[in-house]
């Protein structure tokens, strides 16, 4: 069965930096484009990433371009989200997900991991 | 503001149906067959139950079904179970820069 389980979360001050893994089991990693979602406390969901099964394709939503960096490492099966220059408003529940069809890019996300916290405050 | 426009909630009583609706503010978001639906309970993760505008992954009970018209998706959850108590959230592709929009949730009490 696919799983995806993150770590790295935590708390940590404005201007920090923290990095998110999601280690995945039960399918072939390196077939999927990933992602990373988020959810501040109390509202919706806003995806921030994406990555290529071939890791070529990159993107961003705007808010966080410049400060996370994804990245995956196919031979341990885990990606990864480098987030620097922290600010409050990232403070949310960090979801990896993958998408829903082995090589293409199709923004549905079929498997979720359970979550990371990443509080942002002094 | 989201790209896409939920109620925040909606209510039915066991057994009974309640359709969901999920606009687009343009056809970019809305004018495409990448339409999907999440259920989440309170704590825990999103789950995938309609993708494509009408398919259902596998395990999906077919009391959950989706449909669309012009810019607005829905989805219908028939013979309402406790069980459906949770958020729901709409999704989108957006064809002008490839990216995914999520609306802003409804909260399905089952009362």
């Amino acid at each position: 069965q696919a799983q995806l389980v993150e770590s790295g979360g935590g708390l940590v001050k404005p201007g920090g930096s923290l990095r998110l893994s999601c280690s995945s089991s039960g399918f072939t990693f390196s077939e999927y484009y990933m992602n990373w979602i988020r959810q501040a406390p109390g509202k919706g969901l806003e995806w921030i990433s994406c990555i290529s099964s071939t890791s070529r394709y990159i993107d961003y939503t705007d808010s966080v371009k410049g400060r996370f960096t994804i990245s995956r490492d196919d031979a341990k099966n885990t990606l990864y989200l480098q987030m620097n220059g922290l600010r409050a408003d990232d403070t949310a529940i960090y979801y990896c997900a993958r998408d829903g069809q082995r090589y293409y890019d199709t923004k549905r996300f079929d498997v979720w991991g359970q979550g990371a916290l990443v509080t942002v405050s002094s | 503001q989201s790209a896409l426009t939920q109620p925040p909630s909606a209510s039915g009583s066991p057994g009974q149906s309640v359709t969901i609706s999920c606009s687009a503010a343009s056809s970019d978001v809305g004018g495409n067959g990448y339409v999907s639906w999440y259920q989440q309970h309170p704590g825990k993760a999103p789950k995938l139950i309609i993708y494509e505008i009408k398919k259902r992954p596998s395990g999906v009970p077919d009391r959950f079904s989706g449909s669309k018209s012009g810019n607005t998706a829905s989805l219908t959850v028939s013979g309402l179970q406790g069980e459906d108590e949770a958020d729901y959230y709409c999704s989108s592709f957006t064809a002008r820069n490839n990216r995914v929009v999520f609306g802003g949730g409804t909260k399905l009490t089952v009362l």
